[in-house]
């Protein structure tokens, strides 16, 4: 089954310390996206990667970091400069072409604080 | 740049009641637009979508049609279920913006059996 996963479900952050969420697909796709979803506010972008090796900030990236290593991957971290970490994220992947623009998401990962 | 506005909510319908999801954008290029649906605890799932004006968009019941000239892209459906209840996104790629989507804020849709 082609798709995306999120792990963990829910995560657990304690004060100072960095976390990584972890983002796999098996589409193919080339680009791929990290959402934050706080209650009321929508989903908003923090990182997106159209191609291997290169990703670009969104409109929150402060406080978080990507890497781009393998097509498939696209780990999330949120370091401890994030001052209020608590929210549900999604990531997503798309083909990338201007035709074929569809995002897929994945389940989407809870982190909380302790 | 890029926004795109919905209905203030919650919405609460009861079983095979009319559904009318309002949403309108502001877009710089010429974009498409999506409708993506969230059931509790999960990631969003893709519902419909219309790549150019007068296009209609439909999946399970749901349609929506992409105005240009209102700038909108409102969410029907005639006969809502009890499983339609979740949370609902109107959404836009603008072509010249990367496939990046610009989401309203969603709106919660109970249906009452």
């Amino acid at each position: 089954d082609g798709g995306i996963t999120q792990s963990p479900k829910y995560l657990f952050r304690k004060e100072g310390q960095n976390v990584t969420l972890s983002c796999e697909q098996n589409l193919n796709h080339d680009a791929m996206y990290w959402y934050r979803q706080d209650p009321g506010q929508g989903l908003r972008l923090i990182y997106y990667s159209q191609i291997v090796n290169d990703f670009q900030k969104g409109d929150i990236a402060e406080g978080y970091s990507v890497s781009r290593e393998k097509k498939e991957s696209f780990p999330l971290t949120v370091t401890s400069a994030q001052k209020n970490p608590t929210a549900f994220y999604l990531c997503a992947s798309s083909a990338g072409h201007p035709t074929q623009e569809t995002q897929y998401f994945g389940p989407g990962t809870r982190l909380l604080v302790l | 740049g890029d926004s795109v506005t919905q209905m203030e909510g919650p919405v609460t319908l009861s079983e095979e009641a009319f559904l009318t999801i309002n949403c309108t954008y502001t877009a710089t290029g010429y974009p498409s637009l999506f409708w993506y649906v969230q059931y509790p605890g999960e990631g969003l799932q893709l519902l419909l979508k219309a790549t150019k004006a007068d296009d209609k968009g439909s999946n399970k019941g749901f349609e929506a049609t992409y105005r240009k000239e209102t700038t909108s892209f409102h969410l029907e459906k005639g006969s809502v279920q009890v499983s339609d209840s979740a949370v609902y996104f109107c959404a836009l790629s603008d072509t010249g913006a990367n496939s990046k989507l610009t989401f309203g804020k969603g709106i919660t849709l109970s249906v009452r059996p």
